[in-house]
C-alpha cells in the first residue's frame, strides 16, 4: 500500500518569503501522479500543482513549484514571495497509475503566512 | 461558474437520528466522490460514483450509503449516526476516472452530532 508523509505538521512564514512544504511517499510502482492540494480556512480544496512521475520536468505554476526526486520519492512543494492568501491547509497525495484510481492523501501542513 | 455544491454548509443531528448530505455539481463531470475528514485529518474516501456505477471502500462502514439518481446530483445518507461520525463531509468530482484527472471539491458540510 502507498503511504505518504508529510513531516511537518505546521509551519509559519513573513510575507514575501519563499517557503518549502515537505512530503515523502512511498511505493513500488513507476506510473503515478502527485498532487498538492490547498485548503483554505473554511474554503473548498483546490489543486495547487500535479506531477507526473514519468516526466522529469518539475512542474510550476506562478509562484508554486516542485522539487519532485523520484528516486528517493520526495516531492516538496516550494511557494515564492507568499501571501497571505496561500494560508491554507496543504496536502500532498499520491495516485497510482493502474487499477485504483484512489487518492493518498497526507497528513497535511498546515501553513500560516505572518503579515 | 462551473462549480461543486453541497448542503447544508452546517447539519446538526442527534445520536441515531438519520441525516441527508446533498453534493450538486455543474461540471458534467462522470465521477463524484465523497470524503470524510476529521478535524486536522486528511480525507478519507468513502466511495464514489462512476456515472452510475458504485464503489465503496472496503473499510467504509455499511452506516454510510449515498446515491446518485443522475450525473448532477450525489447523497450521503447517514443511516444512524453515531458520535464518531461528527466530519466534514467532502464532495469532489472528476471528469474521468484515470488517476491523473483534477479533483474538484465542494466547500463541505460540517456535521455535528448531539
Amino acid at each position: 500500500a502507498q503511504t505518504v508523509t508529510q513531516s511537518q505538521p505546521e509551519m509559519s512564514v513573513q510575507e514575501a518569503e519563499t517557503v518549502t512544504l515537505s512530503c515523502t511517499y512511498d511505493t513500488s510502482e513507476n506510473n503515478y501522479y502527485l498532487f498538492w492540494y490547498k485548503q483554505p480556512p473554511s474554503r473548498q480544496m483546490i489543486l495547487v500543482i500535479r506531477q507526473e512521475a514519468y516526466k522529469q520536468q518539475n512542474a510550476t505554476e506562478n509562484r508554486f513549484s516542485v522539487n519532485f526526486q523520484k528516486a528517493a520519492k520526495s516531492f516538496s512543494l516550494k511557494i515564492s514571495d507568499s501571501q497571505l492568501g496561500d494560508t491554507a491547509m496543504y496536502f500532498c497525495a499520491f495516485v497510482s497509475n493502474f487499477g485504483n484510481e484512489k487518492l493518498t492523501f497526507g497528513t497535511g501542513t498546515r501553513l500560516t503566512i505572518i503579515p | 461558474d462551473a462549480m461543486v455544491i453541497q448542503n447544508p454548509r452546517y447539519q446538526v443531528t442527534q445520536f441515531g437520528k438519520p441525516v441527508t448530505l446533498s453534493c450538486s455539481q455543474t461540471l458534467n463531470h462522470n465521477v463524484m466522490y465523497w470524503y470524510q475528514q476529521k478535524s486536522s485529518q486528511a480525507p478519507k474516501l468513502l466511495f464514489h460514483y462512476y456515472d452510475k456505477d458504485f464503489n465503496n471502500e472496503a473499510d467504509t462502514p455499511d452506516n454510510f450509503q449515498s446515491r446518485r439518481p443522475n450525473t448532477s446530483f450525489c447523497f450521503l445518507d447517514i443511516r444512524s449516526p453515531g458520535l464518531g461520525d461528527a466530519a466534514m463531509y467532502l464532495c469532489a468530482t472528476s471528469r474521468e476516472r484515470n488517476s491523473g484527472s483534477e479533483q474538484f471539491f465542494g466547500p463541505g458540510t460540517r456535521l455535528t452530532v448531539l
